[in-house]
């Protein structure tokens, strides 16, 4: 099956700096690759996803790269504020259990 | 809002007792997920459904049984629980089939003593 890897495991940045987040999947089969930011005590919300046949998709501060040879993914915010504290996973579909595998997951603290 | 409740939303119960979960969708959607999260684990498929009475395993299903009788309901059974299965389980819901969007639920807190 698949395995995701996630990196780091929590990072802090200062208010309008820049955050990235890293992430290797093992399936080169896998075609879906969303990420999901985590508030306290909440569930897993879809911030963006991007498929096999893309190699970068932008939503106004957010973005994601694939890149499909190495096998790896990435979450970039730019103009990082207060608000985007909170816990991020990245995922790979898993074609054979039809399920997501997720990372284990960032913590981003974004310091005023 | 994608129409997921879960129930109970906390529970505390002492090892070797049974325990259900329920997740209940009002979007008819076929495919259902449970998950559980453990810190730096991340979120674990414990096991899925793609219809009324066809479910499968996920990674993490020793100890856990699921039914479906019908679309809207997936329930989750600790048949006796142990500490080990203290955590945070989500129920999720697939949005289109065509992609592989899944909505979560707001999660349900279970401690086994």
């Amino acid at each position: 099956g698949e395995n995701v890897e996630q990196h780091p495991s929590t990072l802090s940045v200062q208010e309008g700096d820049s955050a990235v987040i890293k992430c290797t999947y093992s399936d080169s089969a896998s075609n879906y690759f969303p990420w999901y930011k985590q508030e306290l005590g909440k569930g897993p919300q879809l911030i963006i996803d991007i498929r096999s046949n893309v190699g970068e998709k932008k939503d106004q501060r957010i973005a994601v790269t694939l890149n499909k040879t190495a096998k790896h993914f990435s979450l970039h915010i730019t103009e990082t504020q207060p608000e985007d504290s909170a816990v991020y996973f990245c995922a790979a579909w898993d074609t054979g259990r039809r399920a997501l595998t997720f990372g284990s997951g960032t913590r981003l603290q974004v310091q005023p | 809002d994608a129409g997921i409740t879960q129930s109970p939303r906390h529970k505390v119960t002492e090892t070797g007792t049974p325990v259900t979960l329920r997740c209940h969708q009002t979007e008819n959607h076929r495919y259902m997920y449970w998950y559980r999260q453990d810190p730096g684990h991340g979120l674990r498929l414990i096991h899925y459904s793609y219809g009324v009475k066809d479910t499968d395993k996920g990674e993490v299903s020793d100890g856990y049984s699921v039914s479906r009788s019908k679309t809207e309901d997936f329930l989750l059974t600790l048949e006796s629980a142990t500490s080990s299965q203290t955590s945070v389980y989500f129920c999720a819901i697939r949005g289109q089939e065509n992609t592989g969007e899944l909505f979560f639920g707001e999660g349900s807190r279970l401690t086994v003593l």
